[in-house]
């Protein structure tokens, strides 16, 4: 079973629009995620991180984190074209010692329309 | 900006045979990693090290064999290639453990 659980699978936006992205973890261990951006044929790259209950912003992307619920989403307003991508959510388990293991879903395909 | 390559880019290889892809950082990175992805989903993780000579498996470690020689170094080895590892291959880095991980540009593999 997938540990880490994205949704939808896919979103259409219109230009200008909001996408809203959802992630949840089914481990409780979990103590960090992090939301990861991939342009079609390019490697992933990091948005933004979060590990404390509440909400970050950083320019038009939004993240929560209810840690109780183990869920995080991502927000993105006045979407772009540059914004179509698969986005990916990753979530480290704190298992102790040094390990950096993330888990990653399966991501969400998001298509920005004119 | 942190710098991870790959090589090669692409590899075609037979079913059986050996195949190894190359990981270099520049980030002067502790951590390392090798992940696969299959076309249109998310990242899976393989093997990776926290330090030079050392490491360790990651979800799905069958099949394949890690190397960190040195920091800046990290290879993955296939040593009895099959069809099933046709994916693409990403190796990344990073500082520790609470970290941003930087991705190569990764590495398509097909095995026929």
């Amino acid at each position: 079973q997938q540990k880490v659980q994205q949704s939808p699978e896919s979103l259409i936006v219109p230009e200008g629009g909001m996408a809203s992205l959802n992630c949840t973890s089914s481990d409780r261990n979990v103590d960090y995620f992090w939301w990861y951006r991939q342009h079609s044929g390019k490697s992933p790259k990091m948005l933004m991180s979060i590990f404390s209950n509440g909400e970050k912003e950083e320019g038009r992307f939004t993240v929560h984190l209810n840690k109780a619920s183990l869920h995080t989403s991502l927000h993105i307003r006045d979407s772009q074209p540059s914004d179509s991508a698969l986005y990916l959510c990753a979530a480290r388990m704190n298992t102790g010692g040094l390990s950096g293991k993330l888990t990653f879903g399966e991501g969400t395909q998001v298509t920005v329309i004119s | 900006e942190a710098a991870v390559t790959q090589s090669p880019r692409s590899k075609v290889a037979v079913t059986g045979g050996k195949v190894t892809l190359s990981c270099h950082q520049t980030n002067n990175h502790d951590y390392m990693y090798w992940y696969r992805q299959d076309t249109g989903h998310g990242l899976r993780l393989i093997h990776y090290s926290y330090v030079a000579d050392s490491t360790e498996k990651g979800d799905i470690p069958d099949g394949y064999k890690a190397s960190r020689p040195s920091q800046e170094n990290f290879s993955l080895i296939l040593e009895l290639a099959s069809l099933s590892q046709t994916a693409v291959y990403f190796c990344a880095s990073s500082e520790g453990r609470s970290y941003e991980q930087y991705f190569g540009p990764g590495t398509r593999l097909t095995v026929l």
